[in-house]
Parts: structure tokens; C-alpha cells; sequence
């Protein structure tokens, strides 16, 4: 079974550091583009950041640029979303997706975002 | 960065009617490829979103053919031939053109 799995979301102080996780399973991990997306409570979804099939290459929302970094380990099947300088504002669910690019072959094929973590909460609060 | 706008933000719909939502997006999603770069998610209450079209118009693996994609350059339609109950939640369109990728503020499927 396809699936994602993140871990690591807890109630931390502002200005402190967190460290998401995203456990892949049931799909080649190191083919696919992985993305983070957020929910602050009751809005919308925000997107956060994503990182290349072989981690070279990562993007992230003026938001948290700067602050955040996002890595993958390829060989655990492990995407990481390492937090720091935290703010109220970034209180919300975390979400990991597979995607939106996938490597087959020598091609790159966007596939929308189309398996999704079920979140991981973290709330910013003193 | 893209702004995208829906419409309408609330949307009550009957079993067994047809739905239709709007995506607007401030610059045209045209790839040089050819393909248009907007997908569409629905948010069931309490759940992780899903991703229901990609590109514009390709269906995602499992979704309902009742569900369809279409438009181009800045204007994009979702649509639901027949609106089941399962149906109710927040659909959500994102370009997927250029870095940072922007959502739409959603809107709410209800069911009458």
C-alpha cells in the first residue's frame, strides 16, 4: 500500500526548532518529488516546500525561507522538514505529498500531488 | 507570485445535480509543453486533501468520471456531473507552474 506517514509535530515555544518527518512506504521513494503543505487552523492550504527526487534541488514560500530547510534520505524512505525560529503563525497541520514531479527514466512527469501524509499538528504557543 | 481566485466560495448542491466551480489564475498556467499546470484537491471534512485532477484535465487514479477538468491559459473549470453526498468538502485549485505554488482560498461543497 501506498502510504505516508509524518511524525515529530508538538507544541513548542516561539523562536524554537522542530523536526518533521515523513516515513514513504509502497512506491519508489527516490523517483518522486516530495512536497510539504500546511493548514493553519481553519484556513486554507499553503504551500510550503519541495524538494527534487535527489535532493538537490529545493524550494521553498517566502514564509519560511530562511528558517526552514527540507531534506530526504533516499535510502530510508524518509523526507524531513527541519523547523527553526518558529512563530505563532506557522501553528497549523503539516502535510507531506508525493509529488508533483516523478522521474521515469530520463523523463520528469508532473502528477499533480497525489498521495498525501494524514498530518502531523504543531502548535507554536508560549 | 500567482494569485488564484475561486469562485463560488460556498457552493449548496443536490444530490444528482450538476456542480461547477471556477479558478482564475493572474497569469496564464500555459507550459511551454503545451500542458496546462493546474490541478484540483478536494479536503473532506476531517481528512488529508486528495488530489483529484492534475494538468488541467487528467483524472486522477480512482477519482469518479463524474468528476472533469477543463480550461486554459487563466480560466479553469471543475466539475461534477452528478453530485453524491460523498462529494460535500472543500475543493481546492493550485498552479503548479511556478515556485511558490498557490493555492486558491477553496470552496465549500455543501450538500443540500
Amino acid at each position: 500500500e501506498v502510504q505516508l506517514l509524518e511524525s515529530g509535530g508538538d507544541l513548542v515555544q516561539p523562536g524554537g526548532s522542530l523536526r518533521l518527518s515523513c516515513a514513504a512506504s509502497g512506491f519508489t521513494f527516490g523517483n518522486c518529488g516530495m512536497t510539504w503543505v500546511r493548514q493553519a487552523p481553519g484556513l486554507g492550504l499553503e504551500w510550503v516546500s519541495v524538494i527534487s527526487d535527489d535532493g538537490t534541488t529545493t524550494y521553498f514560500a517566502d514564509s519560511v525561507r530562511g528558517r526552514f530547510s527540507i531534506s530526504r534520505d533516499n535510502s530510508n524512505n524518509t523526507l524531513y522538514l527541519q523547523m527553526s525560529s518558529l512563530r505563532a503563525e506557522d501553528t497549523g497541520v503539516y502535510y507531506c505529498a508525493r509529488g508533483p514531479v516523478e522521474k521515469v527514466g530520463d523523463n520528469h512527469n508532473y502528477n499533480g500531488m497525489d498521495v498525501w501524509g494524514q498530518g502531523t499538528t504543531v502548535t507554536v504557543s508560549s | 507570485d500567482i494569485v488564484m481566485t475561486q469562485s463560488p466560495l460556498s457552493l449548496p448542491v443536490t444530490p444528482g445535480e450538476p456542480a461547477s466551480i471556477s479558478c482564475k489564475s493572474s497569469q496564464r498556467l500555459l507550459h511551454s509543453n503545451g500542458l496546462h499546470y493546474l490541478d484540483w484537491y478536494l479536503q473532506k471534512a476531517g481528512q488529508s486533501p486528495q488530489l483529484l485532477i492534475y494538468l488541467g484535465s487528467h483524472r486522477a487514479s480512482g477519482v469518479p468520471d463524474r468528476f472533469s477538468g477543463s480550461g486554459s491559459g487563466t480560466n479553469f473549470t471543475l466539475k461534477i456531473s452528478r453530485v453524491e453526498a460523498d462529494d460535500a468538502g472543500v475543493y481546492y485549485c493550485m498552479q503548479g507552474l511556478q515556485i511558490p505554488r498557490t493555492f486558491g482560498h477553496g470552496t465549500k461543497v455543501e450538500i443540500k
